[in-house]
């Protein structure tokens, strides 16, 4: 079955660019899917910072719309994701997560996640 | 963005009780609403999307009802590995947003 893992740094300084990268496992990322990246703060809830097709279409959360870029390797079968002058604010547990399907038909709903990477922003 | 609001926040109950999350969208939102269970340490799982359709796998204990504004999570008999956090997500319009959560706790 498919199975998504996050990897990248675990520290980023204030100002500086995270970046992270999702690999995608037991399935083609050009399966038909969205996917999506969703970040948790320690102890709060859940944000979407966007997502992508496997044709390179994206779609951004407007909060973060100026600082995200999303990104997709078909060769390697893994998405990626920049994010740009990042704050204590952004230190969150980063997941990867597959855009839902059924009978034909896609949802913004999340049926598969990775198990999240921690990013921590500090000097 | 469309804002997400559930209540309660945390809720205490008892194994075999019936228990009601409700999740209210600050515009319509048709049936575009899902409902995750999160445990803690652990990524988020997809319980109800469409408002009231069954993930496959999911206990037919879960069960999800509403439509334009306001929607519910009902389990209607609460075990031992239900207790969670349960968050609504709606995908009706860009940016999907998330409700803050509730947490079920045990009584």
């Amino acid at each position: 079955q498919v199975q998504l893992q996050e990897s990248g740094p675990g520290l980023v300084k204030p100002s500086g660019t995270l970046s992270l990268t999702c690999a995608v496992s037991g399935g083609s990322i050009s399966s038909g899917n969205w996917w999506s990246w969703v970040r948790q703060p320690p102890g709060k809830g859940l944000e979407w910072i966007g997502e992508i097709y496997h044709s390179g279409s994206t779609n951004y959360n407007p909060s973060l719309k100026s600082r995200v870029t999303i990104s997709v390797d078909k060769s390697k079968n893994q998405f990626s994701l920049r994010l740009s002058s990042v704050t204590a604010a952004d230190t969150a547990l980063y997941y990867c997560a597959r855009g839902f399907c059924s009978g034909g038909a896609c949802y913004g709903a999340f049926d598969i996640w990775g198990q999240g990477t921690m990013v921590t922003v500090s000097s | 963005d469309i804002q997400m609001t559930q209540s309660p926040s945390t809720l205490s109950a008892s194994v075999g009780d019936r228990v009601t999350i409700t999740c209210r969208a600050s515009q319509s939102i048709v049936s575009w609403l899902a409902w995750y269970q999160q445990k803690p340490g652990k990524a988020p799982k997809l319980l109800i999307y469409k408002a009231s359709s069954l993930e496959s796998g999911v206990p037919s204990r879960f069960s999800g009802s509403g439509s334009g504004t306001e929607f519910t999570l009902t389990i209607s008999s609460l075990q031992p590995d239900d207790f969670a956090t349960y968050y609504c997500q709606q995908y009706n319009s860009y940016g999907w947003t998330f409700g803050q959560g509730t947490k079920v706790e045990i009584k």
